[in-house]
């Protein structure tokens, strides 16, 4: 069955210290993946999206993430945390092979940030 | 930069009232979706919309439910007869050449 993992509802880190939030996939056909933001009361915000290119994709805010086919991950990273970073992400995958297609999301991540 | 816009931001209406609740995709995007996000659980997608008609559905997206493009610019999801159980925040999301689904900010619903 298709799925959507998030490791960790919660992720607390030390400003400037490293972010990395998992996601994996299950999948037998290769998906288009996704990772949005969610600020407190506010939508969801697109970081970056795999859409079959480059595996590893830099998106807004100084996040990046590499496609593993071989481990079925999508885990998004940033070197060195800000406080402003603190939000809910959600790894979120199409897996029709179409772009159109509707998003699984996974039970999202919490990041907190500490001075 | 061109956005999804969704009215009203928040909803309060009692159990078994009709509740309309309405986006306007980005303007030259011709696929529309409604998903749902009940509070600390994850988003879940409700239908897709593309050409007038419904694309796909999922299991919650049932009787009580119905999508609409009722002009060329809004795109609404109306609920008949609410149960506390819908409540959630309700996102809007569009589609372009992009390959990237644009959320709106959501209506926050509360059933009564």
């Amino acid at each position: 069955a298709q799925s959507v993992t998030q490791l960790g509802s919660h992720v607390s880190v030390s400003e400037g210290a490293l972010v990395l939030l998992r996601c994996n996939y299950s999948s037998s056909v290769p998906p288009y993946l996704f990772w949005y933001v969610q600020y407190p009361n506010q939508g969801l915000q697109l970081l970056l999206k795999y859409t079959s290119a480059a595996t590893l994709v830099k998106g807004i805010n100084g996040f990046e993430a590499e496609f593993k086919k071989s481990e079925t991950s999508f885990h998004l990273t940033k070197p060195s945390a800000h406080m402003s970073d603190a939000a809910e992400y959600f790894c979120a995958v199409s897996f029709g092979g179409y772009n159109t297609d509707k998003l699984i999301f996974g039970t999202g991540t919490r990041l907190q940030v500490f001075p | 930069e061109p956005e999804v816009t969704q009215t009203p931001s928040h909803q309060v209406t009692q159990m078994g009232q009709e509740v309309i609740l309405r986006c306007v995709p980005i303007s030259n995007h011709l696929y529309f979706y409604w998903y749902r996000q009940i509070l600390g659980q994850k988003v879940e997608f409700l239908v897709s919309f593309y050409n007038n008609e419904i694309s796909e559905k999922s299991e919650i997206f049932d009787d009580q439910f119905s999508v609409e493009r009722p002009d060329g610019s809004n795109f609404t999801l109306k609920i008949r007869s609410t149960k506390l159980e819908d409540s959630a925040m309700y996102f809007c999301a569009s589609i372009g050449t992009e390959e990237t689904q644009y959320f709106g900010p959501g209506t926050r619903l509360l059933v009564l």
